[in-house]
């Protein structure tokens, strides 16, 4: 059963574009979100993150949008760049836990000059 | 380099023998954490670790693995008499004491690549 479920498995955008990338959940347990951004050959990097308890976080160029009804979430970036090209996940946790992360498979980006 | 540190990078292994997969966390964390991420997929729980206990086991294959996080030196992830379908990318991650946030950053390392042939 997959806990994450994530969408598109790939993405290309034009330069200056805005990148988004949907994520949906189902179990209303998880309180904690964050997005990673993997580079071929690296483990993933922390890009931000969100709790339920807040519609939207914005941390430059990146904006995490939360829907508690809907269970759903999603991640823009905005004015897209060429080194933004990366595999991105979003993933869940329970905090207070073993707080394991549930991940989606994963968005190929990539942005073209 | 403070971050998080796994070796080997690679690791090639025949069947039947054992792999050895060790990590080094951040300075200042004691919770480790494995992932094992196949190709085209996302990343799975294994399995978390404390000093000296393991807190979540409920990702791990019932055989042939295990995981150690000892007092001192690395944690080890082992893989005894080791199959094709073991053949993937193992991360690490870690993470400070409950910040009393409710919330523990994971930071991950680069990964050991298994390749059995």
């Amino acid at each position: 059963q997959q806990q994450v479920k994530q969408s598109p498995q790939s993405l290309i955008v034009q330069k200056g574009g805005i990148s988004i990338i949907n994520c949906a959940y189902e179990n209303t347990a998880f309180d904690y979100f964050p997005w990673y951004q993997q580079f071929p050959g690296k483990g993933p990097a922390l890009l931000i993150a969100i709790r339920p308890d807040v519609s939207e976080k914005k941390e430059g160029r990146f904006t995490i949008s939360f829907n508690k009804s809907a269970k759903q979430f999603s991640l823009h970036i905005m004015d897209s760049q060429p080194g933004d090209s990366a595999t991105y996940f979003c993933a869940a946790t329970i905090q207070g836990g073993s707080e394991k992360l549930v991940f989606g498979k994963g968005t190929k980006l990539t942005v073209n000059p | 380099n403070a971050g998080v540190m796994q070796n080997p990078r690679h690791l090639v292994r025949r069947r039947g023998q054992e792999a050895r997969l060790r990590c080094s966390p951040m300075k200042g964390h004691s919770h480790v954490y494995w992932y094992r991420q196949l190709p085209e997929e996302g990343l799975k729980f294994m399995v978390y670790l404390q000093k000296e206990n393991i807190i979540d086991e409920s990702g791990m294959p019932k055989e042939r693995f295990s995981a150690e996080f000892p007092k001192e030196g690395p944690s080890i992830l082992r893989i005894q008499q080791v199959v094709r379908g073991d053949s993937a990318a193992y991360f690490c991650a870690s993470s400070s004491t409950n910040s009393g946030t409710g919330s523990k950053p994971q930071h991950f390392g680069d990964g050991t690549r298994l390749s059995i042939l």
